[in-house]
């Protein structure tokens, strides 16, 4: 397994825009996790699966942004009508169904909104 | 939810420096403790992680021991190098809550 894998790395675009970018996990791991990070801050968090199940949204994730994991397997986060506040980098984090279980980080998709 | 208070940065030493970035954190139940680094432009790597109270994590030099009196888990290396300029993030993971929660890093540079 090559870890966690974030398309595309880079995404441009102008604003009103829709765009989407795709997570796929650690093969084994069942828990999947959407952060985001702007300049110079931590990642906060933004949602959570458990397999195909989104079970907490942070209220950050404002009604433009859906994310889904149809098979329990890759995720995707699309982000409607992009403002340039959106702009940061999405990190998405995978880890096994355990208590001290790692977690595992991609290396995350650049979105900026021009 | 859980939280965590970091060292404010950034951190500038010369090579070879002893280094400590301190960590606190608030949770509910009983967390795993991370230390996560990255360097620009990527994702974060995980360093070192303990996972019960007194538990030291280690890797690379690099150690942290779970302190639960203090809430604390603050990271050491005797020796830096300036290959380890990059910012680090402690966090709480588990527990009450499933995500990693973080603060701001720690900007750390090291002087050749």
């Amino acid at each position: 397994d090559t870890g966690v894998s974030q398309d595309p790395r880079h995404k441009i675009t102008k604003r009103g825009q829709n765009v989407t970018f795709r997570c796929d996990p650690i093969s084994e791991h069942n828990r999947l996790y959407w952060y985001r990070q702007t300049l110079g801050q931590g990642p906060e968090f933004l949602t959570y699966f458990q397999n195909e199940a989104q079970l907490e949204k942070s209220r950050l994730l404002s009604d433009r942004f859906s994310a889904e994991r149809p098979k329990g397997s890759f995720s995707t986060l699309e982000i409607q009508r992009t403002e340039q506040g959106d702009s940061a980098m999405y990190l998405c984090a995978s880890s096994a169904d355990s208590p001290s279980g790692d977690y595992t980080f991609g290396s995350g998709t650049r979105l900026t909104v021009v | 939810g859980n939280s965590v208070t970091q060292m404010e940065g950034p951190v500038t030493l010369s090579e070879e420096a002893f280094l400590t970035i301190n960590c606190t954190y608030t949770a509910t139940g009983y967390p795993s403790l991370f230390w996560y680094v990255q360097y620009p432009g990527e994702g974060l790597q995980l360093l070192l992680k303990a996972t019960k109270a007194d538990d030291k994590g280690s890797n690379k030099g690099f150690e942290a021991t779970y302190r639960k009196e203090t809430t604390s888990f603050h990271l050491e290396k005797g020796s830096v190098q300036v290959s380890d300029s990059a910012v680090y993030f402690c966090s709480p993971g588990g527990g009450s809550a499933r995500q990693l929660t973080f603060g701001s890093g720690t900007q750390l540079t090291v002087l050749p």
